[in-house]
């Protein structure tokens, strides 16, 4: 059973070009979170949303609560973009344990 | 920008042995995670820690697994018997509340690499 859904799993852009990544989660939810995956491994946690909308540079998240529904949008997307997005939910009753998604793996070429 | 520590990046181990991975959280945070990804799965919830306790497992975390916060600094995760599948990426992460610290949420650690042999 997936908690959590994202799309598409893989996405190849050309640079400058603007980026969707979608999340939807089958769940209540008590914040969404989205994070980034470098090549490397390491893990950085890029927005919290419990509602609304959040913006950080050229990052931009939005959730529908009632839609059960999460989009990570990166505006005039760049190489060092490249990495795997990942959407993560913390539940209403237990608010502190994740499920996270499968990740969506961006490539912008130059 | 404060960070999240954990060492060894890399730790190679016979099947069997006992494993301790370290992880330094901030300073002031006060909720400590220890997540896991095997190579090319998704990232799954091992267990929460505030005040001196487990707040939350998942059924991964079994009695293999143990966490130790021993000096008010470190944040142990220790493996009594590795076994194969317990090959995976092993993420530390802290936050100083639950709805996350003011605007990013929970800061992870780089991971150490398991591999078990």
């Amino acid at each position: 059973k997936n908690e959590v859904e994202q799309s598409p799993q893989n996405l190849t852009a050309q640079e400058g070009e603007f980026i969707t990544i979608n999340c939807s989660y089958s769940v209540g939810i008590s914040a969404l979170h989205w994070l980034q995956q470098h090549p490397g491994g390491g893990i950085v946690s890029l927005f919290m949303l419990s509602s609304g909308k959040k913006k950080h540079g050229r990052l931009i998240a939005t959730i529908n609560i009632q839609e059960k529904h999460s989009s990570l949008h990166i505006t005039a997307s760049h190489p060092r973009d490249s990495a795997v997005y990942i959407c993560a939910v913390s539940l209403m009753n237990t608010g502190n344990q994740f499920y996270f998604g499968t990740g969506t793996s961006l490539t912008v070429i130059p | 920008e404060p960070e999240v520590t954990q060492t060894p990046s890399h730790q190679v181990t016979q099947m069997g042995q006992e494993v301790i991975l370290r992880c330094v959280p901030i300073s002031n945070h006060l909720y400590f995670y220890w997540y896991r990804q095997i190579l090319g799965q998704k990232v799954e919830f091992l267990v929460s820690f505030y005040n001196n306790e487990i707040s939350e497992k998942s059924e991964i975390f079994d009695d293999q697994f143990s966490v130790e916060r021993p000096d008010g600094s470190n944040f142990t995760l220790k493996i009594r018997s590795t076994k194969l599948e317990d090959s995976a990426m092993y993420f530390c992460a802290s936050t100083d509340s639950l709805q996350g610290s003011r605007n990013y949420g929970y800061t992870f650690g780089s991971g150490t690499r398991l591999t078990v042999v």
